[in-house]
């Protein structure tokens, strides 16, 4: 299996204030997915990326991919209050012939301040 | 989106008891079903892989025999924590998906925290 790692594991920001978080990962992926977890909740599916691709967007998130360098970065642009949460990427693995499961990173954990 | 829901959300037991955790899609048949476990402050680390009608495969480490796991339908899975200790005290979660391609979007609970006295 391959573990994501995040950095920073922590960020306190301003609300307006740009957020990056950073996610690394050791072997070769089929894509590349980020989820958002508030405090004591399940997680919410937020952006996948294929390996095939460089940067996607999706409303105020770009995540970006550099497969060469086996990393990624998720932007959260104009943030808000309420993007408060621990962001997690995720990479993808065969895991039996019927198909694939996600390998967690350590997550990031996102304070917004108003 | 799809819906999947866990119950229940919290539960305190003796050390000893079983406890068994329902993990339900409300809206579409899944035929995968993934259970996680997450220690406070850590990622969650995949335990098992249920396949509906078949046995679970289960992620190196994890005791098959202590936590049992049953799909019996395309839209419901349990997970029994049996003989349960308070090392296994934590937040579990599980996770469903409709198809077995690699871009198939897993849909997640909202998790069960566990805390065993």
């Amino acid at each position: 299996s391959q573990q994501g790692e995040e950095d920073p594991q922590a960020l306190s920001i301003q609300e307006g204030e740009n957020a990056t978080m950073n996610c690394s990962y050791k072997t070769s992926i089929n894509n590349l997915q980020w989820y958002r977890q508030n405090s004591g909740r399940g997680l919410v599916h937020l952006i996948l990326i294929r390996s095939n691709e460089r940067e996607k967007h999706s409303g105020r998130l770009r995540v970006t991919l550099d497969t060469s360098k086996k990393s990624s970065s998720l932007l959260i642009t104009a943030s808000r209050a309420a993007d408060t949460a621990s962001y997690f990427c995720a990479t993808a693995y065969r895991e039996s012939n019927s198909g694939y499961a996600l390998n967690f990173g350590k997550g990031t954990s996102l304070l917004v301040t108003p | 989106g799809a819906v999947v829901s866990q119950h229940p959300s919290r539960v305190i037991c003796k050390s000893g008891t079983s406890v068994k955790i329902e993990c339900r899609s409300l809206d579409f048949q899944a035929t995968t079903m993934f259970w996680y476990r997450q220690f406070p402050k850590q990622s969650l680390m995949l335990m098992a892989t249920s396949n509906e009608g078949s046995k679970a495969t289960y992620e190196q480490g994890v005791e098959k025999d202590k936590f049992l796991i049953n799909h019996a339908s395309l839209t419901l899975s349990t997970l029994t924590v049996t003989s349960a200790h308070p090392e296994d005290s934590s937040f579990y979660i599980c996770s469903a998906r409709v198809g077995g391609r690699v871009q198939e979007t897993q849909y997640f609970g909202p998790g069960t925290r566990l805390l065993v006295l």
